[in-house]
Parts: structure tokens; C-alpha cells; sequence
């Protein structure tokens, strides 16, 4: 399933500017996650939301800003970030089952 | 302590070749979930299974075969004739019920596949 997407897949940016990073979900699913994924690092869990309500932030500096407006729509501002914050950032959901479907992701780079 | 090991960094074979992929688990629960996951050069990772801890059967779709051991503690995974569209990274992943929606990944194995 390619029901999770996320917008824009590629993001370059300054440590001063303030951008966004948006997920949309087609399958229903009432949880959402954001993963950060390093080079040669395992996936990082960022945040997760269910039912819009923020029910995980795993120690993430708050230059990172997450927004879940309803249960399809998952944002992640950012503002100030430094070079060590570029990566891949994805999205995923799920609903009942464990398992997370996971969108394409941003690939950020900031310089 | 949760720990998951993909011992294999990376794999090269040639189209047709068959490859197994390593996966070992630690857990003190005794219900837990495990995946495989595929991440091609695009970037989105693919659900290709889940398997409960109370589930010890092994399971085949199509050229995708999985074999779950608990006494070893392995989930291993075999692509049968590989293909050049097989080339990507595959994470092996563990949650608990105690830790739902948290997912431990492995490092990931590369596999090539070179025609």
C-alpha cells in the first residue's frame, strides 16, 4: 500500500529558515509517527499521535515542531535546525495492527 | 532490554542467486511482534510481514520466505531467484505489547543484485 505521502520529498535549507513538513494519510488509520532516519543510524522515533492527541515525544529538541490538525494530516515544523539534522524524515501510520505504513519520505538537508 | 541484530551489512548476488537475510531478537517479554520491512533507493519502507510470538510457522509469498525460530531467537528471511528489483535495504524490526507502536530496527542488510 502507497497510502501514506508526504510532501516535499526533497527540502534543502538554512539554519535560519523555518520550513514545514507534511504527511497525509489515505488509509484511515488513527495513529501517526515521525521517524528520523540517519546515515548509518537506526531509525529514530520522533513523535507519534493518536487520535490528533501527542502521545510520544522521544526527547526531541523543540527546534523540531510537530502539528496534527485530524487524524490525516501530520506536519513537522522546523526552525533554526543545525547541520546534523539533515536526514530522511518519515511519516507513518497504523490502525489496530502493529505493523506502520510508512510514506516516501522528506530527504532534508540543511546547510 | 529490547535488542535487534542484522548481522550482515550488506549482500551481493547475482540475479537468480538465492539470499538469506539474518535476524536475531532479545526480549524478556513473552508477546511480541516481528517484522521484515524493505526500504528500495526511493526511501518509503515496505511492510512485507508481521509474525506473533505465538505463531512459530514459517511462511512463503511468492519468492519471499520467512523462517521464525524461538528457540534461536531468529527470524531469518530468503529471497528464492533473486531480482535486480530485489536491490534495497531490509530492516528487521521487533515491538512488544509493553512497547506498542515503538518499533526496535535493526541496522538493516543491503542487498544487491547485479543482472
Amino acid at each position: 500500500e502507497t497510502g501514506v505521502t508526504q510532501t516535499p520529498r526533497h527540502l534543502v535549507m538554512g539554519m535560519t529558515n523555518k520550513k514545514s513538513l507534511k504527511c497525509e494519510q489515505h488509509l484511515g488509520h488513527n495513529a501517526m509517527y515521525w521517524y528520523k532516519q540517519s546515515a548509518k543510524k537506526p531509525l529514530e522515533l520522533m513523535f507519534v499521535y493518536n487520535f490528533k492527541e501527542q502521545t510520544e515525544n522521544n526527547s526531541v529538541p523543540s527546534r523540531f515542531s510537530p502539528e496534527c490538525p485530524n487524524s490525516s494530516h501530520l506536519f513537522l515544523h522546523l526552525h533554526t535546525l543545525q547541520p546534523e539534522d539533515s536526514a530522511l524524515y518519515l511519516c507513518a501510520s497504523s490502525q489496530g495492527w502493529p505493523e506502520q505504513f510508512f510514506g516516501p519520505g522528506t530527504r532534508l538537508t540543511v546547510l | 532490554a529490547q535488542k535487534v541484530t542484522q548481522a550482515q551489512t550488506e549482500i551481493s548476488v547475482v540475479e537468480k542467486e538465492d539470499v538469506t537475510l539474518d535476524c536475531v531478537y532479545e526480549t524478556r517479554d513473552t508477546t511480541y511482534y516481528l517484522f521484515w520491512y524493505k526500504q528500495p533507493p526511493s526511501g518509503e519502507l515496505v511492510f512485507l510481514i508481521r509474525r506473533n510470538s505465538f505463531d512459530e510457522q514459517n511462511e512463503i509469498s511468492g519468492r519471499y520466505s520467512w523462517n521464525f525460530q524461538k528457540s534461536t531467537s531468529s527470524f531469518n528471511f530468503t529471497i528464492t531467484a533473486s531480482q535486480v528489483v530485489d536491490s534495497a535495504v531490509y530492516f528487521c524490526a521487533l515491538m512488544t505489547t509493553d512497547s506498542w507502536g515503538k518499533f526496535q530496527f535493526g541496522a538493516g542488510t543491503q542487498v544487491v543484485v547485479t543482472p
